[in-house]
C-alpha cells in the first residue's frame, strides 16, 4: 500500500517568514495530494490539493508544488502569521483507492 | 449545510468496557471514513464505507473494532473490551464519493480508556 513520509515533524519560524514542508510517497499510481490544516483542539480541514497533471498550485500565500518523478510534494506558506501555527498533514491517494494515506504531520509555530 | 457531526464529542470508559461511536456525515455523501489519531500523532486509517458497497476494513487494528453504516447515512464504530492503548481521537469524515473525494472530517470524539 501507499506510504506517505513527511518531515519536519516540527517547524518553528518567525512570523513573516516562508515555511516549507515536504513530502515523499511510495505509490506511483498516486495521482491526488492534499493538504490538510489541524487547529489546537480542532477538526482537520483542507486547505489546498493538486493532482498529478499539474506541478504547482497557488492559492494566495500557499502554494503546493508536485515532483511526479521524485515521488514527492511540498507545501510552501509565504509571509507566515500567527494564526498559520497549526499541525499541517499531507496525504497521497492513488487511482483506483478513495481512501488518501495520511502523512504523520508537521507541527509549525509562527512567532510574533 | 451542517458538516460531519459526531458523539460523543468526550468519552471516559473504564478498561475492558465497549463503547460506541457514532457519526452523521454530511448530507448526500456517499462515502464515509473512520481514522484514529492518537495524542501527536498521524492520521490512521480504520474503515471506509462507500454506498451500499462492502466496506474497506483493512485498517482495523483488531478484532475488537467494528462498524456499521446504515445506507448512506449514520455510522457507529464499535469498540469491545477496551484497553488503555484505544485512547485517540476517533475522526470521523466524509466525501460525495466522486472523482473530486474531498474529504470533511468531523470534530472528533476523544475516547480515554482508564
Amino acid at each position: 500500500g501507499e506510504n506517505v513520509e513527511q518531515h519536519p515533524s516540527t517547524l518553528s519560524v518567525q512570523e513573516g517568514d516562508s515555511a516549507v514542508i515536504k513530502c515523499t510517497y511510495s505509490d506511483s499510481a498516486s495521482n491526488y495530494f492534499p493538504w490538510y490544516k489541524q487547529e489546537l483542539g480542532k477538526r482537520p480541514q483542507l486547505i489546498i490539493d493538486i493532482r498529478s497533471n499539474v506541478g504547482e498550485k497557488k492559492d494566495q500565500r500557499i502554494a503546493v508544488t508536485l515532483n511526479k518523478t521524485a515521488k514527492h510534494f511540498s507545501l510552501h506558506i509565504t509571509e507566515t502569521q500567527p494564526e498559520d501555527s497549526a499541525v499541517y498533514f499531507c496525504a497521497a491517494r492513488a487511482g483506483g483507492s478513495y481512501i488518501p494515506t495520511f502523512g504523520r504531520g508537521t507541527s509549525l509555530i509562527v512567532h510574533p | 449545510g451542517a458538516g460531519v457531526s459526531q458523539s460523543p464529542s468526550n468519552k471516559v470508559t473504564e478498561k475492558g468496557k465497549d463503547v460506541e461511536l457514532r457519526c452523521d456525515p454530511i448530507s448526500g455523501h456517499t462515502a464515509l471514513y473512520w481514522y484514529r489519531q492518537r495524542l501527536g500523532q498521524g492520521l490512521e486509517f480504520l474503515i471506509y464505507f462507500q454506498g451500499n458497497s462492502a466496506p474497506d476494513k483493512s485498517g482495523l487494528p483488531s478484532d475488537r473494532f467494528s462498524a456499521e453504516r446504515t445506507g448512506e447515512s449514520v455510522s457507529t464504530l464499535t469498540i469491545q473490551r477496551t484497553q488503555q492503548e484505544d485512547s485517540a481521537v476517533y475522526l470521523c469524515a466524509s466525501s460525495p464519493g466522486t472523482d473530486r473525494n474531498t474529504i470533511y472530517f468531523g470534530e472528533g470524539s476523544w475516547l480515554t480508556v482508564v
